[in-house]
């Protein structure tokens, strides 16, 4: 039982490029959400999904799209990275909201 | 939307008590949790509480619930210097529901 595992845990993009990022969790979770946290201000959600096929905005959006084919992945799409998009971005996973969320280690992503 | 407001910074001596404030502005929220995160790991939940509660006791662990001042606290008995890390509060329910919002976070130094 992996818990929530998130690939790649490190990645450096040129402005411009695009990448996704990858969540799966083995808890048979219907919740999903991508997270990214900045100095000082805490996490601020950027997505979720509560079921498989389904996705909503968080507080942050913008700059990020984000996709749930199977019910154990959620992937965090960036078509064109920007600096400001420099952050640690975390995974969490939940039986239902708003109960415990399980977090992933966490993806740290440098935009030069 | 929700605010949740933590000071930045706690600094304690190995063996003393800690105590990592909290205050929030959505009174409808009704699980209300603390995380900790140690550096470059993902968030673990401690403990948790629910807004029907005033107090929970969990080992060296103490919450507090203040409902009518929607001030939360974290006390850590005996504190350590396992103990350091970034403790978040995280508020779910009420309008956020299926959400957490979390505080900015209270780094926490033990000193020897």
């Amino acid at each position: 039982n992996a818990g929530v595992t998130q690939t790649p845990k490190f990645r450096v993009l040129k402005t411009g490029q695009s990448m996704t990022l990858l969540c799966a969790q083995d808890m048979n979770h219907e919740y999903m959400y991508w997270y990214r946290q900045d100095p000082g201000m805490g996490l601020r959600l950027i997505h979720y999904s509560v079921g498989e096929g389904t996705t909503a905005k968080g507080e942050v959006p913008d700059g990020y799209n984000v996709s749930r084919l199977k019910k154990q992945n959620f992937l965090l799409g960036l078509e064109s990275a920007a600096p400001s998009q420099t952050s640690v971005y975390f995974c969490a996973s939940s039986r239902q909201g708003p109960y415990e969320q399980y977090f992933g280690p966490g993806t740290r992503l440098t935009v030069t | 939307g929700e605010d949740v407001e933590q000071s930045l910074f706690l600094s304690v001596r190995e063996g003393d008590s800690s105590v990592i404030n909290c205050t929030y502005t959505d009174s409808s929220s009704t699980y209300l949790y603390w995380y900790k995160q140690e550096p470059g790991a993902g968030l673990q939940l401690l403990t948790y509480i629910f807004s029907n509660m005033d107090m929970k006791q969990d080992q060296r662990l103490t919450v507090l619930l203040n409902k009518k001042d929607k001030h939360l606290s974290l006390r850590i008995a005996d504190t350590q210097t396992g103990d350091s890390a970034i403790y978040f509060c995280a508020l779910a329910g009420g309008t956020s529901y299926g959400k957490l919002t979390f505080g900015q976070g209270t780094i926490l130094t033990v000193h020897p």
